[in-house]
């Protein structure tokens, strides 16, 4: 079955250390989005990638890096400069014209 | 004005009750309107886009209205697993912006 993957589920870092989030999907999907989302807040979009090789910053790219070398691929780093890390980070995906995203079921990172 | 603004809720209703949501919306050049739906700590998944026209699938019924700036979910004779957070969003500024602002979401709760 074509979805998105996310790995880990649940992820602990500690102060200081980078750690990398997994996005992988097989929906031949062009386009690819990282989100976070707080308790109280809207999904806020941190970066996104239209092609491979390609990508632009989101509302709140401070503190994160993300690559796209294979269409399939979007790992997403929450780097040392992330000062308040913790929440859930959700990765989707969506055909070049189509709104309609599909969601990995998300990484929940907190910080220890 | 946030740019989609939701009634948070929650909204408690029996089983087999009709639901209506509204959502604003501040861009008047916004062209794509979705709801989503929100499980409890799991990914957003897509319900319906909402069309000019107005659209139906089954028991859910989305409704726009440009000149107010505003779009409506209606559900219809609730059941126990529409318990959820339902969640508007809207396309960015500018027809080709892929960005997508999302609402805070509208807590429901369907009881026995």
């Amino acid at each position: 079955d074509g979805g998105i993957t996310q790995s880990p589920k649940y992820l602990f870092r500690k102060e200081g250390q980078n750690v990398t989030l997994s996005c992988e999907q097989n929906l031949n999907h062009d386009a690819m989005y990282w989100y976070r989302q707080d308790p109280g807040q809207g999904l806020r979009l941190i970066y996104y990638s239209q092609i491979v090789n390609d990508f632009q910053k989101g509302d709140i790219a401070e503190g994160y890096s993300v690559s796209r070398e294979k269409k399939e691929s979007f790992p997403l780093t929450v780097t040392s400069a992330q000062k308040n890390p913790t929440a859930f980070y959700l990765c989707a995906s969506s055909a070049w014209e189509d709104y309609g995203y599909t969601f990995g079921s998300g990484t929940r990172l907190t910080v220890v | 004005r946030k740019e989609v603004e939701q009634d948070p809720g929650p909204f408690n209703v029996p089983e087999g009750a009709t639901v209506a949501f509204n959502c604003t919306y501040s861009n008047s050049a916004s062209q794509s309107f979705f709801w989503y739906r929100q499980d409890c700590r799991k990914e957003p998944k897509l319900l319906m886009s909402v069309y000019s026209s107005g659209n139906e699938d089954g028991r859910f019924t989305a409704q726009l209205n440009r000149a107010s700036q505003y779009i409506s979910l209606l559900i219809r004779d609730s059941k126990l697993s529409d318990s959820a957070t339902y969640l508007c969003v809207v396309n960015g500024k500018g027809g080709n912006n892929r960005k997508l602002i999302w609402g805070l979401g509208t807590s429901l709760a369907v009881n026995p």
